[in-house]
């Protein structure tokens, strides 16, 4: 069954710090994966998506993120940090055969000090 | 630019009560979904719709329905509203082109049930 583990709940990072969200997944195939950030009362926002290619990918924001097959992980990174930046943020996986079905992870929220 | 627009932010109702949640998409998709966010919990799917007047049970519909009469309109039912059914509730469309499978979200509707 496909699943997504975000392993932390809460992260505060320091402005300009850089950071590294976790993400892992569970599925039998290559799946496509997003990150959506969510900023408090909103909905979800894509940041960026890997369905193939090049495992390094660019989102908006001066966020990447890398795919690892072999570490079933896709981690979300952005080198220097935003106090705008502090938000919800979930990876998700998504369906590539049958269905359209999206498995979003529990989420990591990011606090950022100044 | 892509909307997807939530009939209400806010919404306060009573233990019993019967609730409509509407969810417009001028997108022109075919999928539309509904989740509930809850904190830890991230999103749950509580139902779907591939196409008009289909529907598919999510992860959660206990005590939920749905109904899809026209494509860009997507409508969640409490029958019966209780209070573990205070939550925010997500709806997102996205399109059958496997090459888009990005899911846009609506603002969330905040229901608390009394």
């Amino acid at each position: 069954a496909q699943s997504v583990t975000q392993p932390d709940i809460h992260i505060t990072v320091s402005e300009g710090a850089s950071l590294e969200l976790r993400c892992n997944y569970s599925y039998g195939a290559t799946p496509y994966l997003f990150w959506y950030v969510q900023s408090p009362g909103q909905g979800l926002q894509l940041l960026l998506k890997y369905f193939s290619g090049d495992t390094l990918v660019q989102g908006i924001k001066g966020f990447e993120a890398e795919f690892k097959r072999s570490q079933s992980s896709f981690n979300l990174r952005k080198p220097s940090v935003h106090w705008s930046d502090a938000a919800e943020y979930f990876c998700a996986v998504g369906a590539t055969a049958g269905g359209f079905k999206t498995i979003f992870g529990a989420g990591t929220r990011l606090f950022v000090k100044a | 630019d892509v909307k997807v627009t939530q009939s209400s932010r806010y919404l306060v109702k009573r233990t019993g009560e019967k609730v409509f949640l509407e969810c417009v998409q001028d997108m022109d998709h075919e999928n539309m979904f509904w989740y509930r966010q809850d904190p830890g919990l991230g999103l749950r799917l509580i139902y779907f719709s591939y196409d008009v007047k289909m529907k598919e049970k999510g992860d959660i519909p206990e005590g939920y329905s749905v109904s899809r009469e026209k494509k860009e309109r997507f409508s969640l039912i409490l029958e019966s509203a209780s209070t573990n059914q205070t939550s925010m509730y997500l709806c997102a469309s996205s399109s059958h082109d496997r090459a888009d499978p990005e899911q846009y979200f609506g603002p969330g509707t905040r229901l608390t049930v009394t």
